[in-house]
């Protein structure tokens, strides 16, 4: 199986701040990975997938990058609505998901 | 518009079994993969399988071989979920998610998802 290790857990900014969030895997996923956003009470939001592309209606804000075992999603500048948890997932070899990073108020 | 519109929350014995339904519409639903992710309080998501429009194809995790079946009643556009011999560890919110694509072979990234069904396992 897969290993996707996030980081950093958690992660404190204030609006308007760069938020760049860490995802690692524990063999190539060549550009198979995608990264959703969940805030509370409700399913993940597909926001980017294979690595770097944005999924429909997600503002461009929000990019992606990284190829083999080391990607990075990134928040230009955070809006009160970004506050949620990030998950990293790959498609490589069946799917598996990180254990998440928490965007929280400063 | 896209809805995925599932079961109610269900509370089972251990050993027992629960048949989760997922309910599509705004689309057509014989041109779309349908997955099932699970995630437990305060953790990451976990994938359980996969079935293919017509229904007749399914793979699932490793982890759940032998006691998860998926199935498709495609006259109600609707998925269902099955899970044997439950357990505590099995206590989660349950949801199935469309895949990305319209094709034979899906992309597996997961576009829509459902509102969600918890299940809780306690004697």
């Amino acid at each position: 199986e897969i290993v996707l290790t996030q980081s950093p857990a958690t992660l404190s900014l204030s609006p308007g701040e760069r938020a760049t969030l860490s995802c690692r895997a524990s063999q190539s996923v060549s550009n198979y990975l995608a990264w959703y956003q969940q805030k509370p009470g409700q399913a993940p939001r597909l926001l980017i997938f294979d690595a770097s592309y944005r999924a429909t209606g997600i503002p461009a804000r929000f990019s992606g990058s990284g190829s083999g075992t080391d990607f990075t999603l990134t928040i230009s500048s955070v809006e009160p609505e970004d506050f949620a948890v990030y998950y990293c997932q790959q498609r490589s070899k069946f799917l598996t998901f990180g254990g998440g990073t928490k965007v929280e108020i400063k | 518009q896209v809805q995925l519109v599932q079961s109610g929350a269900e509370v089972k014995k251990p050993g027992a079994s629960v048949k989760v339904s997922c309910k599509a519409s705004g689309y057509t639903f014989t041109n779309y993969h349908m997955h099932w992710v699970r995630q437990a309080p305060g953790q990451g998501p976990e994938w359980l399988g996969i079935i293919n429009p017509s229904g007749d194809v399914t793979t699932y995790a490793q982890k759940f071989q032998g006691r998860i079946t998926v199935t498709t009643d495609t006259s109600t556009s609707t998925v269902y979920m099955e899970l044997s011999s439950l357990t505590s560890e099995d206590t989660a919110f349950y949801y199935c998610a469309r895949d990305i694509v319209s094709n034979r072979m899906p992309l597996n990234y997961l576009d829509r998802w459902g509102q969600g069904t918890l299940v809780t396992v306690s004697s």
